[in-house]
């Protein structure tokens, strides 16, 4: 079974500053996708990012990149120029590429806090 | 576009009731549906993966005959929690994938569960 770890439970930057967040996930499998989603405190479920795990090159979505290590099983989210719009909790998420086994499995989750 | 709603958004019940929670894809065909339990400042555990037309698939130690789960068409699936107790407490989050699409799952907004 695939886990998810995020060693994190809570974290601060100052508004405009750059944080990283750590995920490491553990799987025996060679494709799959991982994600990172925000959850702020409506609790509504975000979307952040996505990295498919057979592509080299880090995803990148504005002010927010991944550091995607596939041999160290790494997948850390950077967030540059911080905003108040950041706070919220951040999840990383493991699913599989394999077909019928598309459910995610997520971490424990990291607490965002940004300081004005 | 892929929205996914969710009702009630709250709901408090008497111990031994039955509360049914919809999850709706407003804008687009969701062949799977997936629900979620998140106890406060916790993850999100994946409860079960429901498919348009067939049985639900229940995660390991979730009850399916306590977690009822019906996808009777492609924009709507049910989560029913019978005869619930304080413990069943927690806040339940659907989401749905597109018809076709394996990539990406579109969360609801969730419905918070309070048994008295």
């Amino acid at each position: 079974a695939q886990t998810v770890t995020q060693s994190q439970p809570e974290m601060s930057v100052q508004e405009a500053e750059t944080v990283t967040l750590s995920c490491t996930y553990d799987t025996s499998e060679s494709d799959y996708y991982l994600f990172w989603y925000k959850q702020p405190p409506s609790r509504q479920m975000i979307l952040v990012i996505r990295q498919e795990a057979y592509k080299q090159q880090n995803a990148t979505e504005n002010r927010f990149s991944v550091n995607f290590q596939k041999a160290a099983k790494s997948f850390s989210l950077k967030i540059s120029d911080s905003q108040l719009g950041d706070a919220a909790m951040y999840f990383c998420a493991y699913r599989s590429a394999n077909f019928g086994n598309e459910k995610l499995t997520f971490g424990t989750g990291t607490r965002l806090t940004i300081i004005p | 576009g892929a929205v996914v709603s969710q009702h009630p958004s709250w709901v408090i019940c008497k111990s031994g009731t039955s509360v049914k929670i919809e999850c709706r894809s407003l804008d687009f065909q969701a062949t799977t549906m997936f629900w979620y339990r998140q106890f406060p400042k916790q993850s999100l555990m994946l409860m079960a993966t429901s498919n348009e037309g067939s049985k639900a698939t229940y995660e390991q130690g979730v009850e399916k005959d306590k977690f009822l789960i019906n996808h009777a068409s492609l924009t709507l699936s049910t989560l029913t929690v019978t005869s619930a107790h304080p413990e069943d407490s927690s806040f339940y989050i659907c989401s749905a994938r597109i018809a076709g699409d394996r990539n990406e799952q579109f969360f609801g907004p969730g419905t918070r569960l309070t048994v008295l």
